[in-house]
């Protein structure tokens, strides 16, 4: 079955990095877009990033842009989001989803917490 | 950027009545729309696809219309199971491809 597991959050002070990792399984990774989305502490969800199937298009939200990276490495299965200059306001539960045809996720991992606190 | 504005923020129905949920665009985004619900402490589950497809498992009460910039989730007969919060997402339909939702409306039992 398609499984979908994120980790690499925690606690971290503003200005520093952070790198998630999500890692794919059930399913041919190689051959599917992936998101990045997040979801602060009581607040709607937020489309952070897209790649595409073989890495050649990143998009991101204007919210991130010039400080996170998403990239892939297909050999591992494993998606990875770069976040760099975090701020307060990064502060939310992070999913990765598979993106399926054109729009539409049909598979969310359970979500890794980012707290940037000082 | 695309804006998208769902509506009502809430909406308390009775289980059996039938449910629709709005989402307009600032401007058009063909069919590129999606409906998900959310549940409280779990991910989000793909409802509709491409504004009116439904996704795999999803039963027929769900339905989804619209294209352009109005876009419309009903649910024709409400379970038990189906008050939480409903999201919609619109992809641009030219590079960079921007992929904003809507912000949400609660469905909760009257």
């Amino acid at each position: 079955q398609v499984q979908l597991v994120e980790s690499g959050g925690g606690v971290v002070q503003p200005g520093r990095s952070l790198r998630l990792s999500c890692a794919g399984s059930g399913f041919t990774f190689s051959g599917h877009g992936m998101h990045w989305v997040r979801q602060a502490p009581g607040k709607g969800l937020e489309w952070v990033a897209l790649i595409w199937y073989d890495g050649s298009n990143q998009y991101y939200a204007d919210s991130v842009k010039g400080r996170f990276t998403i990239s892939r490495d297909n050999s591992k299965n494993t998606l990875y989001l770069q976040m760099n200059s975090l701020r307060a306001e990064d502060t939310a539960v992070y999913y990765c989803a598979r993106l399926s045809g054109n729009i539409g996720s049909d598979y969310w991992g359970q979500g890794t917490l980012v707290i940037v606190s000082s | 950027e695309i804006v998208l504005t769902q509506s009502p923020a809430t909406l308390s129905l009775s289980p059996g009545e039938r449910a629709t949920l709005s989402c307009r665009a600032s401007q058009s985004v063909s069919n590129y729309l999606a409906w998900y619900q959310q549940k409280p402490g779990q991910a989000p589950r793909l409802l509709i696809y491409d504004a009116s497809n439904r996704a795999t498992g999803i039963p027929a009460r769900f339905s989804g219309s619209g294209s352009g910039t109005d876009f419309t989730l009903t649910i024709s007969s409400l379970e038990p199971e189906d008050f939480a919060v409903y999201y919609c997402q619109q992809r641009s339909n030219w590079p960079p491809y921007m992929y904003t939702f809507g912000q949400g409306t609660k469905l909760e039992i009257k």
